[in-house]
């Protein structure tokens, strides 16, 4: 059974930091790893998608990348700002056919203006 | 505006109420999902959709009851709820082809 742990649950950093959000998974065989945000109360808003086939995503200031073979995948926020203060989720795909998701509890991260 | 629409957004119902949660997606999908959010819990899947089948069903108890009339709707039907039922759910589409799901606002639900 597929298992995604985040680490660290919450994180406060100064504006302008560069920060480095960890997920794990325990069965190496996903189809994908999305990335989302979460602001308090509301809904996901996809970040980045990594397909099995790759490495890594760039979106702005956001990069993931992808280890398959040690079950990793991080999300680097380059020179935070405090509208980057949300959950930040991870969820890999265990299978190919259906996308369903299985989620990290997530990382609280503040940004401090 | 994410392309998948959750309504009512809050609702709070008795233990003895019948209510239901709509989703819509106008992303031109053929897959959907219910999933839950539970206070300092991971989103947890309920149900799948797939073509208007379900194909999953995470043993979820009876007094959930999901429909599926279309590719573009989905419903959760809820009836004699218990108090821990309470949480935000969500609705998520996918197309079967392409890897990335997006999600709608939530309801968030409370069991009186």
């Amino acid at each position: 059974k597929q298992e995604v742990t985040q680490i660290p649950a919450a994180l406060s950093v100064p504006e302008g930091e560069n920060l480095v959000l960890n997920c794990s998974f325990t069965d190496s065989a996903i189809y994908n790893l999305q990335w989302f945000r979460q602001d308090p109360g509301k809904g996901l808003t996809s970040l980045l998608l990594i397909q099995s086939s790759q490495r890594e995503q760039t979106s702005g200031r956001l990069n993931a990348s992808l280890d398959k073979s040690s079950g990793r995948s991080t999300l680097y926020i380059a020179a935070s700002q405090p509208g980057d203060s949300a959950t930040y989720l991870c969820a890999a795909q265990p299978g190919e056919y259906g996308n369903k998701l299985v989620f990290g509890a997530g990382t609280i991260l503040r940004v401090k203006s | 505006e994410t392309g998948v629409t959750q309504t009512p957004r809050h609702l709070v119902m008795g233990m003895t109420n019948k209510k239901s949660l709509k989703c819509e997606q106008h992303l031109g999908h053929n897959a959907m999902y219910w999933y839950k959010q539970s206070a300092k819990k991971p989103l947890e899947l309920m149900f799948v959709y797939n073509f208007k089948e379900q194909t999953e069903n995470n043993s979820v108890p009876s007094r959930f009851s999901p429909e599926c009339p279309n590719s573009s709707h989905l419903f959760l039907h809820l009836h004699t709820l218990q108090p821990e039922d309470s949480a935000l759910y969500l609705c998520a589409s996918s197309h079967t082809t392409a890897p990335e799901a997006f999600f709608g606002q939530g309801t968030r639900l409370t069991v009186v």
